[in-house]
């Protein structure tokens, strides 16, 4: 168990859509990375939050948005869902702090399915 | 930008076989270097881990080390088991910033 916690584990909905997954970092930990893990694109980094603000940007599409709370759990909100975004997503969590090298601890995954 | 290459799988392996999965990053300067594991329906579980060239990571009978003068991180055990069977990742990061991914390596290992 790495102390990471994502809702739901899984995710059935039709395409034109929008859901919410959420991440609950480990204890401790300020930084929230989104991944996206698909057949065709392999593992793809998302967004990070660190401390309530956002830090990072990556191949997030504009249909999705993230933000993170002041208890620092997260939600990836997807909208006008497409067959595409069927994928696994993964939320990780590390202390943030950039000087150091950190690890990065990973959720079990939230699982859509868009119909 | 940074990039990551894994060998190509799917590797079938024999139980007590060696294993070795290949792994070789471009990036500039120093970034941390990691294997990661993803069993059958969980998510990515870290594996080892080298910060600095010539580093030696190790857990659970897997090593890799550090190669700076060939950008290689290769993954090795020496007698693999069934329960070894996962997927396999090579990544790398710098600091408290995304992983950059390899495109996975899916083991399998017959008794």
């Amino acid at each position: 168990d790495s102390g990471v916690t994502q809702t739901p584990k899984h995710l059935i909905t039709a395409t034109g859509q929008r859901v919410t997954l959420r991440c609950s970092p480990r204890s401790g930990d300020l930084s929230v990375y989104w991944y996206q893990q698909s057949l065709d694109q392999g593992l793809q980094f998302l967004i990070q939050y660190y401390n309530g603000e956002e830090r990072a940007k990556g191949n997030i599409l504009e249909r999705f948005s993230a933000q993170q709370f002041p208890d620092l759990h997260s939600e990836l909100n997807l909208s006008s869902l497409e067959l595409g975004d069927s994928a696994l997503y993964f939320c990780a969590s590390s202390v943030g702090d950039r000087g150091t090298s950190e690890t990065q601890y990973f959720g079990p995954g939230t699982r859509l399915l868009v119909l | 930008g940074d990039s990551v290459t894994q060998m190509e799988g799917p590797v079938t392996l024999s139980e007590e076989a060696f294993l070795t999965i290949n792994c070789t990053y471009t990036a500039t300067g120093y970034p941390s270097l990691f294997w990661y594991v993803q069993y059958p329906g969980e998510g990515l579980q870290l594996l080892l881990k080298a910060t600095k060239a010539d580093d030696k990571g190790s857990n659970k009978g897997f090593e890799a080390t550090y190669r700076k003068e060939t950008t290689s991180f290769h993954l090795e055990k020496g007698s693999v088991q069934v329960s070894d069977s996962a997927v396999y990742f090579c990544a790398l990061s710098r600091g408290a910033q995304k992983l950059v991914f390899g495109q996975g390596t899916r083991l399998t290992i017959n008794p």
